[in-house]
């Protein structure tokens, strides 16, 4: 069974710091989706990424393919970041077609 | 809006009721999946569809849950006799159907949610 795992589960930080956000995984995957999640539920795809970084705005996604895990970045966070970011990879030829998800990261960016 | 719509976004029924929930995917994909997720915990995965194939069950669809997509193109997901422990955000995601090697289309793209609470 593939897990995925996030650390830290809860992040409070102060506007303009640097947020680190890890995910570790536990089988080969296909792709690994940064997704982020406000409050009501609705989930946005932030990032898929098969290898290296990829950068959006403020958001940087990392993979290390070796070493299974991959880290979200965010710069100059601003109160608007908050939300829980959640880790999910596909799995190739695996039972099920659809997302392992990690259990989130619930980060709140205080003024 | 051509995302992926949920109705309703609220259910509150009471033990023992049935609840139809309905997802109506993004044009043109032909994947469409169903997710659970309780507080605190990431989304499970249910099912998914291929056009109008159910390829797909999860051991936590028992056999009070049932999904379709008669035509291909919207799907409802109907829990029979719910219990307590039904209580989730049940989310419905969709995608095209091959990627034909580009991972960009492996991007599934989520509804806002149907948050269901048995009394």
């Amino acid at each position: 069974k593939n897990e995925v795992e996030q650390s830290p589960q809860n992040l409070t930080a102060q506007e303009g710091e640097f947020i680190t956000i890890n995910c570790s995984y536990s089988v080969g995957i296909s792709a690994l989706h940064w997704l982020q999640q406000h409050p009501g539920g609705g989930i946005v795809s932030l990032f898929m990424l098969s290898s290296g970084k990829k950068k959006h705005g403020r958001l940087i996604a990392t993979i290390n393919i070796q070493e299974k895990h991959s880290s979200l970045h965010i710069t100059a966070s601003h109160p608007r970041d908050s939300a829980v970011y959640i880790c999910a990879v596909s799995i190739p030829g695996g039972g099920a077609d659809g997302l392992t998800f990690g259990k989130g990261t619930h980060l709140i960016i205080q003024p | 809006d051509t995302g992926v719509s949920q109705d309703p976004r609220h259910k509150i029924t009471k033990r023992g009721q049935n609840v139809t929930f309905r997802c109506d995917p993004i044009s043109e994909h032909n994947r469409l999946y169903w997710y659970r997720q309780t507080l605190g915990q990431g989304p499970e995965f249910l099912t998914y569809f291929q056009n109008e194939a159910q390829l797909e069950k999860s051991r936590l669809l028992s056999d009070r849950f049932s999904a379709e997509r008669p035509k291909g193109s919207f799907s409802t997901l109907e829990i029979q006799r719910t219990e307590q422990g039904d209580s989730a955000m049940y989310l419905c995601a969709s995608r095209p159907g091959t990627s034909g090697g580009n991972l960009a289309k492996n991007i599934q793209y989520f509804g806002a949610g149907t948050r269901l609470s048995v009394l």
